[in-house]
């Protein structure tokens, strides 16, 4: 069945420094990928997303990266911050409406 | 701003009760989810809904059914509580296919 892969599942940084994480999806016909960012308590919220037709697209400290050959992409977040400490999930989008999403990474950032 | 509202943060059951879980969303959207959130499982799909009256099955279905008799209204419904169906249970809705989905608050449900 349709799978997406998350690495890694957790994640620790120091302030400033780059995170970057990746996941892989299994089924090709997948076209829109969002991320979620979910604080201690809190709902996942987006914070960017790509669509098939598009490899890469940026906001401001974030950016997100699409290789359809390979079936992966990638979170890039810059000059990390302590609030930026969360879990992050990523998710491919099948068919239509299903979502399947990533099992998470839980990022840290060390002032 | 979207609001997609959960009408319970926390809930305690017991073992062979029915629990209904409700979701109310205020933008219209077309579509509705209901996911459960486990530790190192990320988010599974329950069920999900494109319309009134309409419903397809996600990743793990058994155990549960879901009611959308209304747009703005999405019920999960746990036919016979077990104790496996102790997790966070996650709201969300969509405006359609390909546009991101917006969450509520989740209602974190104990069977004991």
């Amino acid at each position: 069945g349709e799978n997406v892969e998350q690495h890694p599942s957790t994640l620790s940084v120091q302030e400033g420094d780059s995170a970057v994480i990746k996941c892989t999806y299994s089924d090709s016909a997948s076209n829109y990928f969002p991320w979620y960012k979910q604080e201690l308590g809190k709902r996942p919220q987006l914070i960017i997303d790509i669509r098939s037709n598009v490899g890469e697209k940026k906001d401001q400290r974030i950016a997100v990266t699409l290789n359809k050959t390979a079936k992966h992409f990638s979170l890039h977040i810059t000059e990390t911050q302590p609030e930026d400490s969360a879990v992050y999930f990523c998710a491919g989008q099948v068919a239509g409406f299903k979502t399947i999403f990533g099992a998470g990474t839980r990022l840290f950032v060390k002032a | 701003d979207v609001k997609v509202t959960q009408s319970s943060r926390y809930l305690v059951k017991r073992t062979g009760e029915k629990v209904f879980l409700e979701c109310v969303q205020d933008m219209d959207h077309e579509n509705m989810f209901w996911y459960r959130q486990d530790p190192g499982l990320g988010l599974r799909l329950i069920y999900f809904s494109y319309d009134v009256k309409m419903k397809e099955k996600g990743d793990i279905p058994e155990g549960y059914s879901v009611s959308r008799e209304k747009k703005e209204r999405f019920s999960l419904i746990l036919e016979s509580a077990s104790t496996n169906q102790t997790s966070m249970y996650l709201c969300a809705s969509s405006t359609h296919s390909n546009q991101p989905q917006h969450f509520g608050d989740g209602t974190r449900l104990s069977i004991l």
